[in-house]
Parts: structure tokens; sequence; C-alpha cells
């Protein structure tokens, strides 16, 4: 069974500094899509970045960065020069290619100071 | 584009009530799924459908039923509301992973808070 692992339940980084959201998996299936979602306090769920398992290259939207390491089973997100309104809930979610469903991690609550 | 609509926001039920919530998307994506959120924690799947007609059970679907009668539309029923289902209950969609390459981003709607008294 895929399975998400967030370790971080909270973070905080000063504002125009980058960071670093740990996420970790674990699946049998060697075809696997990675998902960043962000959820703001108002509530709704916004994609951010995606990662296939075949991918060579780490993918990159903007300030936001996948930190892909196949072999530890890890995709960390990075967002670089952190701005006030990043402050939200961060989830990681995979889809094996075998499964239609799609799961998610605990998420990370990431806070940003002026 | 609305995108993914969801009725109502906000709903309270009596325990042994039953509702349905709403939902429907405009983007023509044959994938819908349904997550409830509990506070403080992730999204866990209730149940998902990849086209008209097709539905199954995803990680957390005793206490609900779904139907998908056409490619917009896919309303969760909640039968015998219970305690246990307070929670966020949030609708997407996306394209089917062999459509889009892999990167089937799904698309939410904005939720509904239900609180069962």
């Amino acid at each position: 069974a895929q399975k998400i692992t967030q370790t971080q339940p909270g973070m905080f980084v000063q504002e125009k500094e980058a960071v670093t959201l740990d996420c970790t998996y674990d699946t049998s299936d060697p075809s696997y899509g990675l998902f960043w979602y962000k959820q703001p306090s108002s509530g709704e769920m916004i994609f951010l970045i995606y990662q296939g398992s075949y991918d060579q290259q780490n993918a990159t939207e903007g300030r936001y960065s996948l930190n892909f390491q196949k072999a530890r089973k890890s995709a960390n997100l990075v967002i670089s020069a952190s701005q006030l309104g990043d402050s939200a809930m961060y989830f990681c979610a995979m889809r094996e290619a075998n499964n239609n469903d799609m799961r998610f991690g605990a998420g990370t609550r990431l806070t940003v100071k002026p | 584009n609305a995108g993914v609509t969801q009725t109502p926001k906000f709903r309270i039920l009596k325990i042994g009530q039953s509702m349905t919530l709403q939902c429907a998307q405009d983007m023509n994506h044959n994938y819908m799924y349904w997550y409830r959120q509990d506070p403080g924690m992730g999204l866990k799947l209730i149940y998902y459908s990849v086209g008209a007609g097709i539905t199954d059970k995803g990680e957390v679907p005793n206490g609900y039923n779904v139907s998908r009668s056409t490619t917009e539309d896919f309303p969760l029923r909640l039968e015998l509301a219970a305690p246990s289902q307070t929670s966020v209950y949030f609708c997407a969609s996306s394209y089917s992973p062999r459509l889009a390459g892999g990167r089937n981003e799904q698309f939410f709607g904005p939720g509904t808070r239900l609180t069962v008294l």
C-alpha cells in the first residue's frame, strides 16, 4: 500500500529565505507521480508542482522546486525567496500508476516571519 | 469556466439525518474524487470515479455512497449521519493520467464544512 510521510508538523522561515519541506513515500510500483499542494487559511487546495518517477530532471515551477531522490524515496519541496503569502499548510501526495486514487501526507504548516 | 463547484458551503446535520453533497465540474474531466479532511489532518479519499457510470471505493468509504450519471456531476450521499462524519469535504476532478502523461493534478472545489450534532 502506498504511504506518504511528512515529518514536520510545523516550520518557520524568515521572509526572503529558502525553506525545504520534507516528504518521504513508500511504494512498490515503479511508476508513480508525486504532487505538492498548498492550502492557505481560506481552505482551498492549490496545486504547486508535479514529479514523475521516470523524470530525469527535478521539477521546477517558479519559486517552487522539487528535490527528488528516488533511491531514498524522498520528494522534498523547496520554496525559494519566501514571501508572507507562502504561509499555509503544504501537502505532499502520491499516485501510483496502477492505482486511480491519490494518497496525501498529514501536511506541514509553514509560517513565514517578516 | 467555473472549475469545480460544491454545494452547500456549510451544513449542520442531526445524528441520523441524511444529505447529499453536490459536486460539478465543467472542465470535461473524466476522473472525479471525494475527500474528507478532519481538523489538522491530510485528505482521505472516500470514493472516486473514472467516468460516468463507474465508481470505486477509496480509503474511507463507510457511511457514504456516490453515483456518477454524467461526466459533470458526482454527488456524495451521507446516510444516517454520525458525529464521526464531522469534517470538511472536498470534491476534485482531473484528466485521466494516460491523457495527461501522468501529470493529472487534481482541481479542487472550495469544500463543504459539515457538522453532525
